[in-house]
């Protein structure tokens, strides 16, 4: 079954730091990895997506950056802030399908 | 984005019984997606449901368990049939846009 490999499941940065979140996907029908941002008691919310026509999309803090060959993608937030403290998920569309498969999630707790 | 009202928002359940969860979405979408979360899990896609055809499940669901309806473009509900213990996890539907899904909020779902 296709997966979605996520690392590291828990991270802890200081406030200001840069938190880094790595995903590694098999193999896709079409290209287009989003990650998304879930608060507790809340449902996953996108965060920023990349078209990997492009190897790196940049918003604000938040960059993705895409390495094609590899097959891996990751998510960069720079100068965190406690309020990025929940979980991401990467999310990859599966082979053949409309479907994402879900990485799963790294818990980010950034210290004030 | 779309916006997505789920509920309810959390629920206790006996074993043995059934819950109803319904979304409802504020805009019409071809497809509507129920994922589940355990605790502290990643998203798992139960089904997806089309408007007007019987919901198409993954690998691991059957209807019989989590029979689903899509009345209409805006609407659809997830039964969780004879529920047990195992069943207590975070319910969501989610709609594709063109970014990728827009989440509900999620049912939490406790089966005692």
């Amino acid at each position: 079954q296709q997966q979605v490999k996520q690392s590291p499941q828990s991270l802890i940065v200081q406030k200001g730091g840069i938190s880094i979140i790595n995903c590694a996907y098999e193999n896709t029908a079409f290209d287009y990895f989003p990650w998304y941002q879930q608060f507790p008691g809340k449902g996953p919310a996108l965060l920023i997506a990349i078209r990997p026509d492009v190897s790196e999309k940049k918003e604000g803090r938040f960059t993705i950056s895409f390495n094609k060959s590899a097959k891996q993608f990751s998510l960069h937030i720079m100068d965190s802030q406690p309020g990025d403290s929940a979980t991401y998920f990467c999310a990859a569309p599966t082979s053949g399908t409309y479907k994402y498969i879900f990485g799963t999630g790294t818990r980010l707790k950034v210290l004030a | 984005s779309a916006v997505i009202s789920q509920k309810p928002s959390r629920d206790i359940c006996q074993r043995g019984t059934s819950l109803t969860i319904q979304c409802q979405v504020d805009s019409q979408v071809t497809m509507m997606f129920w994922y589940r979360q355990q605790p502290g899990q990643s998203l798992t896609l139960i089904a997806t449901a089309n408007q007007g055809s019987e919901a198409t499940y993954e690998s691991g669901f059957v209807i019989d368990k989590f029979p689903i309806s899509r009345p209409n473009l805006t609407f659809s509900t997830l039964t969780v049939s004879n529920m047990s213990p195992e069943d207590s996890s975070i319910y969501l539907c989610s709609v594709e846009e063109g970014d990728g899904y827009t989440f509900g909020s999620g049912t939490r779902l406790t089966v005692v």
